[in-house]
Parts: C-alpha cells; sequence; structure tokens
C-alpha cells in the first residue's frame, strides 16, 4: 500500500521567515496530494492541495510543488506569522479508492 | 462547503461497555466515509472504508469485531467500539467524500470524538 513519509518532524522559524515541509510518497498510482493543518483537539483543515497534472499551486503565502518523477512534494509558507503554528499533515490519495494516506505530521513553530 | 458532523464529541466509558460514534454528512450525500483514529502527537491512521449499502472495508490490523461500521444511508455512518478497554481510548474522527463532485479525491473531515476508557 501507499506509504507517505514527512520531515521535519518539528520546525521552528523566526516569524517572518519560511518554512518548507517536505514528504516523499511510495505508489506512482496517487494522484491527490492534500495538505492539513491541525490545531489541538480539532478536526484536520485542508490548506491546500494539488493533482498530478500540475507542479506547483500558490495561495497567497502557501504554496505545494509536486515531483511527480521523484515521488515528492512540499509546502511552502512564506511570511510566516504566529497562527502558523499547529501540526502539518501531507497526504497522498489515488482514484483507486480514494484512501488519504497521512505523513506522520510536522509540528511547526513561530518565534517571535 | 461540505459540512460532517460526529455524535459524541466526547465520551468515557467503563472498561468492557461499548461506544456508538455517529458521523453526518450535513448538506451532501456521501457515497464514501473513512473512519480514522488518533493518538496524542500522532498521525492519522486510517481504520476502515465505509461505502452505503456494503460492509465496510478494514485497514491491516484492525479488528472487524472490535470496531464495528454501519453505512446505512448515503448521510450517515457509525462506529461502534465493541467492549472497549483502555487502550481503545484515543481521538476517532470519520471523513466523508462524494465521488458525485468534481472533487471526488476531496475529503471533508468530521470535529472528532474523544474517547476515554476507564
Amino acid at each position: 500500500g501507499e506509504n507517505v513519509e514527512q520531515h521535519p518532524s518539528t520546525l521552528s522559524v523566526q516569524e517572518g521567515d519560511s518554512a518548507v515541509i517536505k514528504c516523499t510518497y511510495s505508489d506512482s498510482a496517487s494522484n491527490y496530494f492534500p495538505w492539513y493543518k491541525q490545531e489541538l483537539g480539532k478536526r484536520p483543515q485542508l490548506i491546500i492541495d494539488i493533482r498530478s497534472n500540475v507542479g506547483e499551486k500558490k495561495d497567497q503565502r502557501i504554496a505545494v510543488t509536486l515531483n511527480k518523477t521523484a515521488k515528492h512534494f512540499s509546502l511552502h509558507i512564506t511570511e510566516t506569522q504566529p497562527e502558523d503554528s499547529a501540526v502539518y499533515f501531507c497526504a497522498a490519495s489515488m482514484n483507486r479508492d480514494d484512501k488519504i494516506i497521512f505523513g506522520k505530521g510536522t509540528r511547526l513553530h513561530i518565534l517571535p | 462547503g461540505a459540512v460532517v458532523s460526529q455524535h459524541p464529541s466526547r465520551v468515557i466509558c467503563k472498561s468492557g461497555t461499548s461506544v456508538k460514534i455517529e458521523c453526518r454528512s450535513l448538506d451532501f450525500q456521501a457515497t464514501t466515509m473513512f473512519w480514522y483514529r488518533q493518538f496524542p502527537k500522532k498521525s492519522l491512521m486510517l481504520m476502515a472504508t465505509s461505502n452505503e449499502g456494503s460492509k465496510a472495508t478494514y485497514e491491516q490490523g484492525v479488528e472487524k469485531d472490535k470496531f464495528l461500521i454501519n453505512h446505512a444511508s448515503l448521510t450517515l455512518s457509525t462506529l461502534t467500539v465493541t467492549s472497549a478497554h483502555p487502550e481503545d481510548s484515543s481521538f476517532y474522527i470519520c471523513s466523508a467524500s462524494n465521488r458525485g463532485t468534481s472533487s471526488y479525491n476531496e475529503q471533508f473531515f468530521g470535529p472528532g470524538t474523544r474517547l476515554t476508557v476507564l
């Protein structure tokens, strides 16, 4: 089955700097890659997603890149703010069964 | 956007009892619902996939007799934790998707249910 690896597990950046989280996936059939932000005790919130027919997608301060050949994708957050502090999960899914497989998560701390 | 609710939000029960958790899609018909569990500071682990009107498909290592899933309608799926034990204490989250929409991979998550077994 699909396996998603995520790094780093913890990331601390100064407010205003950029944060990058990287993920790899194992199954080349995966074609949908969502990113979620989860605050303590809350549901995961979809913040951005990308499908395998594009290499990059941007939404304001958040961008995601996808390299299908290497089977890796990354989340970039620019001009980080205190409210960006949370746990971020990458995930992969495929048309075959729509299951979403999550990475282990990255705890992002924005330092004042 | 699509809204998914869960009930109850929190439940505390004694060891050996059974607990039922409901997951509802409020404004769309969910052809498929998924159940996850999440331990503190860990990721979401998929437990099973539930399609309306058919038996759930369980992930490897998940006991189907322990975690009973019913998807009786296009808006409701239930997870029953049978004979609960302290190690079943966790955050249980459901999600729902609808292959009839353009975002057929996208899943909409419920707010989660925190189960504590004493």
